[in-house]
């Protein structure tokens, strides 16, 4: 099945800053790779998705890269602002129907 | 458009107690998902069903866990005898009819359950 690996586990930026978090995958086959926020005692929330015959995307300030041949993609986010603290998640799958997440990156952002 | 609704928030039982989840999808998705979320970690999917037909519990503890979508639409998850492992975050997700063209999943709240 597919392996998800992503680091780092906790990340402390200081406001402003940007932020790089690095997930890479092991089922060649995986297709889609989306990344969700998750606040404290809410579910995760989609914050920007790619697939695989794209290698980057940009929505505002959130950016996400994909390497196929490596098996790694990447989220930035810059210029980062106290309400991006969070967990981050990233995940990959074959669509919607098996999606496996990583272990989560506990972003801070320091004022 | 309401979101994924689950019931209760917090649940707080003894170790051999049985415990019920409730998970109601946004309108008009056929897709369910039951995830199991440990402290620290990312979720981990439990079942998913399509409409009523559940296609994947390859990752269900069958010998203790159970779970139902009987009309295709709100889904009960259950747990008996409950043991103190089983203290998680239990996140219900649903999606569109064949993915609804971008696969995104709608989680609910979670339902944090505490074993004693």
């Amino acid at each position: 099945g597919e392996n998800v690996e992503q680091h780092p586990s906790t990340l402390s930026v200081q406001e402003g800053d940007s932020a790089v978090i690095k997930c890479t995958y092991s089922d060649s086959a995986s297709n889609y790779f989306p990344w969700y926020k998750q606040e404290l005692g809410k579910g995760p929330q989609l914050i920007i998705d790619i697939r695989s015959n794209v290698g980057e995307k940009k929505d505002q300030r959130i950016a996400v890269t994909l390497n196929k041949t490596a098996k790694h993609f990447s989220l930035h986010i810059t210029e980062t602002q106290p309400e991006d603290s969070a967990v981050y998640f990233c995940a990959a799958s074959r669509g919607y129907q098996k999606v496996t997440f990583g272990i989560g990156t506990k972003l801070q952002v320091i004022p | 458009e309401a979101g994924v609704v689950q019931s209760p928030r917090y649940k707080i039982i003894e170790k051999k107690q049985p415990v019920a989840f409730w998970c109601n999808p946004i309108s008009g998705h056929n897709t369910l998902y039951w995830y199991r979320q440990n402290l620290g970690q990312g979720p981990e999917l439990l079942i998913r069903y399509e409409n009523e037909e559940a296609v994947d519990d390859s990752q269900l503890p069958k010998d203790r866990f159970s779970a139902e979508r009987l009309k295709g639409v709100d889904s009960t998850l259950k747990i008996q005898p409950a043991e103190l492992g089983d203290s998680a975050v239990y996140l219900c997700a649903s999606v569109p009819p064949g993915g609804g063209g971008t696969d995104t999943q709608y989680f609910g709240p979670g339902t944090r359950l505490t074993v004693l």
